[in-house]
């Protein structure tokens, strides 16, 4: 059974703290994706990985950085949180197969609340 | 520009009763079109997808969409409401070539009535 992790499924910070969220996936996907999720809003890119070490912004990067040193691991980060960053964070991979059609992968996420 | 249309922000249906679920999408290119539920708190399921080989589309939990070229439309259906099918859907679009960019619809919240 394929498998998208994310390191806490609940969050709370303070204003101004470096946060980390973790994603983990075990399909041994190319591609990587971090979403935030608000009410009325429907997903938002904020970051994609099409390789390790590779990285492309979304629609909303600021704010936001990204790492990925491994395959199977994509990291997002608050460099300084701040009390709009509140919101769901999803996690989703996808293979990179050329001519098909490859649907998203998603992790449970991270509901993060920074007070 | 592509985008996605999800028509109804909120959709009541009592049990037993057929669900319609609208999604109208734009696009330059041949699109590659999802819909995936979510119940609360959970990431995002798989329903359906739709891959250009056949424009009726059967999904998982008795679900089916139709491709509509003409119509721009990529309507979610459901015979018969079940108390479980209550979640938020999401209709998707992605680009067949090219960028691995998803353009997400901003969610249809589904009650379903006893």
């Amino acid at each position: 059974d394929v498998k998208v992790t994310q390191s806490s499924r609940y969050l709370v910070k303070r204003t101004g703290e470096k946060v980390f969220l973790e994603c983990v996936q075990d399909m041994d996907h190319e591609n990587m994706f971090w979403y935030r999720q608000d009410p009325g809003l429907g997903l938002r890119l904020i970051y994609f990985s099409y390789d390790v070490k590779m990285k492309e912004k979304g629609d909303i990067p600021e704010g936001y950085s990204v790492s990925r040193e491994k395959k199977e691991r994509f990291s997002l980060i608050l460099e300084s949180a701040s009390t709009n960053q509140t919101s769901m964070y999803l996690c989703a991979s996808t293979s990179r197969t050329s001519g098909s059609v490859d649907e998203q992968f998603f992790g449970p996420g991270t509901r993060l609340t920074v007070l | 520009a592509q985008s996605v249309t999800q028509l109804d922000s909120h959709v009541s249906v009592s049990e037993g009763t057929p669900v319609l679920l609208r999604c109208n999408y734009s696009s330059s290119y041949s699109p590659s079109l999802f819909w995936y539920v979510q119940h609360p708190n959970k990431g995002l399921q798989l329903l359906l997808k739709y891959t250009s080989a056949a424009t009726l589309v059967k999904g998982i939990n008795g679900f089916e969409a139709e491709f509509k070229k003409s119509e721009t439309s990529f309507h979610l259906t459901k015979p018969s409401a079940h108390m479980s099918d209550a979640a938020e859907y999401f209709c998707v679009l992605k680009f067949t070539s090219g960028t691995y960019k998803y353009i997400f619809g901003t969610g249809t919240r589904l009650k379903v009535l006893a």
